[in-house]
């Protein structure tokens, strides 16, 4: 079974500072990978995916995520955070299991971001 | 139109209640899943469906009890539950792709906050 960590479980930061979140994954095989935001008061939205290709991914709101194959890690930057993006943040994997029962994604536990003005 | 809804967004329930929680989609997804969410936890994976069948269940205790009427609606039947279900309750769906190769982003509702008394 595949597992997701990530390092940083509370990170402040003040606005205008650049952000870069930590995602692990151990899994053996192909994996799809997700950025999920959480808002406070909101429901889950998806802010970026890799599937395969160019291992530097753009997302919503200039978020963008870099897959390291070697490292099994899924990292997420953005290079101006604003306030506005104090949120949870959750890492997770599905693997990709060709014959079948491979639509089980997994979730880090989260990082909580606050960005201070 | 990625939403997806979910009713009711608040439920108290006894013990030895019965309630259902509902969830619809109307992007024409044939996965659907359901979700349990603690506090301050990431989503742990419970059900999923693919084309209207059932094809996971981790482990999840017989009080829950999931249907898929059709392609767009998903429910989930609770009786007997305990205070420790006390949860938010997410709804989920993809594309399907009919093995279940996790090929698929998944798109989130708001959930149903459930406590149980």
């Amino acid at each position: 079974a595949q597992s997701v960590s990530q390092h940083n479980h509370h990170v402040i930061l003040s606005e205008a500072a650049s952000l870069e979140l930590g995602c692990n994954y151990s899994y053996g095989g192909t994996v799809n990978l997700f950025w999920y935001v959480q808002y406070p008061g909101q429901h889950l939205q998806l802010l970026l995916k890799y599937f395969s290709g160019d291992p530097l991914v753009k997302g919503i709101k200039g978020f963008e995520a870099e897959f390291i194959k070697s490292k099994f890690s899924f990292n997420l930057r953005k290079p101006s955070v604003q306030w506005s993006d104090t949120a949870e943040y959750f890492c997770a994997v599905t693997p990709i299991i060709l014959t079948g029962g491979g639509n089980k994604l997994t979730f880090g536990t989260g990082t909580q971001l606050k960005v201070e003005l | 139109d990625t939403e997806v809804t979910q009713t009711p967004k608040h439920l108290v329930m006894g013990m030895t209640n019965k309630k259902s929680l509902k969830c619809e989609q109307h992007m024409g997804h044939r996965a659907m899943y359901w979700y349990k969410q603690k506090a301050k936890k990431p989503p742990e994976l419970m059900f999923v469906y693919s084309y209207e069948k059932l094809s996971i269940n981790e482990s999840v205790p017989s009080r829950f009890s999931p249907e898929c009427p059709n392609s767009s609606l998903l429910n989930l039947h609770l009786h007997a539950l305990q205070p420790e279900d006390s949860a938010l309750y997410l709804c989920a769906s993809s594309q399907g792709d009919f093995l279940g190769q996790g090929l698929y982003e998944q798109y989130f509702g708001p959930g149903t906050r459930l406590t149980v008394t």
